[in-house]
């Protein structure tokens, strides 16, 4: 079964720091994967994905992921953090099917100090 | 922009009444997808919805849930005896053949308070 292991459950950054927020998969193949964001009361938002075809994802609001296989890690950065950044971020993977479901890790609840 | 859509945003019922969960997908999209979050953890697949049937499913999703396209739009939950701990914000979501690498579509949620 795969997993997803998020690193801490908070993460608090400076206005203007950079911002990592890490994830680490298990699955026996590489598998699709995701980040997304939940603000306050809000759904889950897509920030970014990484689908084989390159292993530096850039998404929005200026954040990026690197996909490295050989440390099974897709972590999070945004070079300069802002206060809206502050949310919940969920790293998520699924295997290469149509109907598989999103596995999730447990979430990582950025805060951003002014 | 085409969004996932879902109806009630908070529904508060009795323990062992049945609740319906409402969502409409993306039109041209094929699969649907429930997710449930309880309060402060993390997000947890339900069951995935294709062709009709269902495709996959977790074993949270045992004999109470079901779930069903009832026409050509509306993609539905149903809980047939609720208990306490079926407390929890309900996600749909929705992918298409179009989508590239079936990216999902979340809905805003559906926040179900069983007392």
């Amino acid at each position: 079964a795969q997993s997803v292991t998020q690193l801490g459950s908070h993460v608090s950054v400076s206005e203007g720091a950079l911002v990592l927020l890490r994830c680490n998969y298990s699955s026996s193949v590489p598998p699709y994967l995701f980040w997304y964001v939940q603000y306050p009361n809000q759904g889950l938002q897509l920030l970014l994905k990484y689908t084989s075809a390159a292993t530096l994802v850039k998404g929005i609001n200026g954040f990026e992921a690197e996909f490295k296989k050989s440390e099974t890690s897709f972590h999070l950065t945004k070079p300069s953090a802002h206060m809206s950044d502050a949310a919940e971020y969920f790293c998520a993977v699924r295997d290469a099917g149509g109907a598989d479901g999103l596995t999730f890790g447990k979430g990582t609840h950025l805060i951003i100090q002014p | 922009e085409p969004e996932v859509t879902q109806t009630p945003s908070h529904q508060v019922t009795q323990m062992g009444q049945e609740v319906i969960l409402r969502c409409v997908p993306i039109s041209n999209h094929l699969y649907f997808y429930w997710y449930r979050q309880i309060l402060g953890q993390k997000v947890e697949f339900l069951v995935s919805f294709y062709n009709n049937e269902i495709s996959e499913k977790s074993e949270i999703f045992d004999d109470q849930f079901s779930v069903e396209r009832p026409d050509g739009s509306n993609f539905t939950l149903k809980i047939r005896s609720t208990k306490l701990e079926d407390s929890a914000m309900y996600f749909c979501a929705s992918s298409g053949i179009s989508s590239s690498y079936n990216e999902q579509f979340f809905g805003p949620g559906t926040r179900l308070t069983v007392l």
